[in-house]
């Protein structure tokens, strides 16, 4: 079993749509991650949670550390947030990051 | 904007040869990391490298694998024998210290191995 567990494995939507995309994990962590890797590749860090809410634009992550549950929101949604948003934890080690299988997301206009 | 940079992007090479990947991480960060995707897959740890040492790596960093930083600018991964199973992309990432938990990530180099 995938010690970090997304969902939905893939995701289309409307262009405006509200988004959210989850990250359940089975290990203990200090940290989790979301990124977002672009068709060509490129994976970019987008945020860095240990608890609460983040919010960056129409960006929002938010974590429950209790529920070991993390979600990404993406608001008005654009084609140009069509990518593959990954969750990664840090667990047990100071820097090995544990991946999500990650979630395609296509945006429609 | 400094950004970290990888080269070659595309590296093809017969089973059983030496790869070197190399990474240039931006010039103030401290703490170095490489990445494999093996096409389709989620990305998977290798290893970590601060202070000239490796700091952590995975069960897939075995001996086959290493990782040195030779002229405080470039951080490479050596691939000694290559197998077909390490057909891959690898991504280089590194982070400012450690009060920043942001990594910023190479654009990759493809490996094929045939």
């Amino acid at each position: 079993k995938n010690e970090v567990e997304q969902s939905p494995q893939n995701l289309t939507a409307q262009e405006g749509e509200f988004i959210t995309i989850n990250c359940s994990y089975s290990v203990g962590i200090s940290a989790l991650h979301w990124l977002q890797q672009h068709p060509g590749g490129g994976i970019v860090s987008l945020f860095m949670l240990s608890s609460g809410k983040k919010k960056h634009g129409r960006l929002i992550a938010t974590i429950n550390i209790q529920e070991k549950h993390s979600s990404l929101h993406i608001t008005a949604s654009h084609p140009r947030d069509s990518a593959v948003y990954i969750c990664a934890v840090r667990s047990g080690g100071p820097d090995k990051l544990i991946f999500g299988t990650g979630t395609r997301l296509q945006v429609f206009p | 904007e400094p950004e970290v940079t990888q080269t070659p992007s595309h590296q093809v090479t017969q089973m059983g040869q030496e790869v070197i990947l190399r990474c240039v991480p931006i010039s103030n960060h401290l703490y170095f990391y490489w990445y494999r995707q093996i096409l389709g897959q989620k990305v998977e740890f290798l290893v970590s490298f601060y202070n000239n040492e490796i700091s952590e790596k995975s069960e897939i960093f075995d001996d086959q694998f290493s990782v040195e930083r030779p002229d405080g600018s470039n951080f490479t991964l050596k691939i000694r024998s290559t197998k077909l199973e390490d057909s891959a992309m690898y991504f280089c990432a590194s982070r400012l210290d450690r009060a920043q938990e942001t990594q910023y990530f190479g654009p990759g180099t493809r490996l094929l191995v045939l």
